[in-house]
């Protein structure tokens, strides 16, 4: 089955800085990727989702990237802002219907 | 649209107590799905529901069964709670298409056994 994996459990950035949370994925089969944001003491929050025909897709202020050459992943926040201060999952899709979620980089902002 | 709903939001237990998690969405979702969520650690895969009248196990079924009492409501039941399963709990819903397979996550329900 699918594992997703994430490289750095915390990240902490400058606030107005970019900031970059990579994640990696071992099905070389699988087609299709989510972001999730998840602030304390909610439930997660979709980002962007991208499909393995994509190498880049943009949102507002959000680019995620996939190299299926190495299995990658990433999402960059632009002009990171202190509401960017959360826990992000990414998640790749099993089969036709579960996704399964890395275990989250937390990101915090220095003033 | 409230979206996806959970009750209750927080709950402590006893070792061999029971008790049942609600969930309910208004989005006319097929596919339900229970999550847990420990510290340090991603959501991991509980029991999910693909339609109304399925249901099928995920990654940590032991100690849990599930409920699709209808299209809206996505029940999980714990039968004898143990210590292990002091967790946060999430539902979800979503509606797969041809383009998305985003789920629409519920505020969660905070479990502690004793």
């Amino acid at each position: 089955g699918e594992s997703v994996g994430l490289h750095l459990p915390t990240l902490s950035v400058q606030e107005g800085d970019n900031s970059i949370i990579n994640c990696a994925y071992s099905n070389s089969a699988s087609d299709y990727f989510i972001w999730y944001k998840q602030e304390s003491g909610k439930g997660p929050q979709f980002i962007i989702d991208i499909r393995s025909n994509m190498d880049k897709r943009q949102g507002q202020r959000v680019t995620v990237l996939l190299n299926k050459t190495v299995k990658h992943l990433s999402l960059q926040i632009a002009a990171t802002q202190p509401g960017d201060s959360a826990v992000y999952f990414c998640a790749g899709l099993e089969g036709a219907q579960k996704l399964v979620f890395g275990q989250g980089t937390r990101l915090t902002i220095n003033p | 649209n409230a979206g996806v709903t959970q009750t209750p939001k927080f709950q402590v237990l006893k070792t061999g107590q029971s008790m049942t998690l609600q969930c309910a969405q208004d989005m006319n979702h097929n596919s339900m799905y229970w999550y847990r969520q420990d510290p340090g650690m991603g959501l991991r895969l509980i029991y999910y529901s693909a339609s109304e009248g399925t249901t099928d196990k995920g990654e940590v079924p032991n100690g849990y069964n599930v409920s699709r009492l209808n299209k809206r409501e996505f029940s999980l039941r714990l039968e004898s709670a143990a210590p292990s399963q002091t967790s946060v709990y999430f539902c979800a819903s979503s509606d797969q298409t041809r383009y998305s397979y985003e789920q629409y996550f519920g505020p969660g329900t905070r479990l502690t056994v004793t």
